[in-house]
């Protein structure tokens, strides 16, 4: 079974500061989907990392991938207050039909 | 564009009550999923589909089952519920290698 495993679980900045969020995954994929969940809300589409060393945009976050070391980070520069929210990272599975398997999320809280 | 609509968007039932959660994509998706969140375990998938006609069990499919009559329905019913399948329960859809987009999620409590 793939696993995905996200660190931190629980991240607390100030405004203004840098972070990663890390993504490790236990099988073969080349796959690695970033999303956003704000409280009691849905799952939005961050990003989307299809091939190894792919690296991708928007505003103050940055996602990448290296499938070698089957490991994704989203990166944050300069944390907002609107960044505050839960992340999850998310892998398919070529080999049994585009399941997606989610990590546990990393629970964001940007204090002013 | 309405995306992926779930009905309903909250209920209660009680234990040992039935009940069928409705999922509704107009993206023309052939893959279909259904998850549960709960708290400290992120999403884990109950069931999916990978066209019209066809289910598959995920992670956790005990106490559910699905069935994928029409391309842009994609339904979970609970025979008979359980306090433990107290949840959240989010539907998604994707093409193949492409991003899933997410209905709103139905709460549902069971007492």
């Amino acid at each position: 079974e793939l696993k995905v495993e996200q660190n931190p679980l629980f991240l607390s900045m100030q405004e203004g500061k840098n972070y990663t969020i890390y993504c490790n995954y236990s099988t073969t994929s080349d796959r690695l989907y970033w999303y956003r969940q704000d409280p009691g809300k849905s799952l939005e589409s961050l990003f989307v990392l299809l091939s190894n060393g792919a690296v991708k945009q928007e505003g103050r976050l940055m996602a990448s991938l290296d499938t070698k070391a089957r490991l994704s980070t989203l990166h944050i520069t300069a944390a907002v207050h609107d960044l505050s929210a839960t992340y999850f990272c998310a892998v398919d599975s070529r080999n049994t039909g585009n399941q997606f398997y989610f990590g546990t999320g990393t629970s964001l809280t940007v204090i002013p | 564009n309405a995306g992926v609509t779930q009905t309903p968007k909250f209920r209660v039932l009680k234990t040992g009550q039935s009940m069928t959660l409705l999922c509704a994509q107009d993206m023309n998706h052939e893959y279909m999923y259904w998850y549960r969140q709960d708290p400290g375990m992120g999403l884990r998938l109950i069931h999916y589909s990978v066209g019209e006609g066809t289910t598959a069990k995920g992670e956790v499919p005990d106490g559910y089952n699905v069935s994928r009559l029409k391309k842009q329905n994609f339904l979970l019913g609970l025979e008979s519920a359980a306090p433990s399948q107290t949840s959240v329960y989010f539907c998604a859809s994707s093409y193949w290698a492409t991003e899933a987009f997410f209905g709103q999620g139905t709460r549902l409590t069971v007492v």
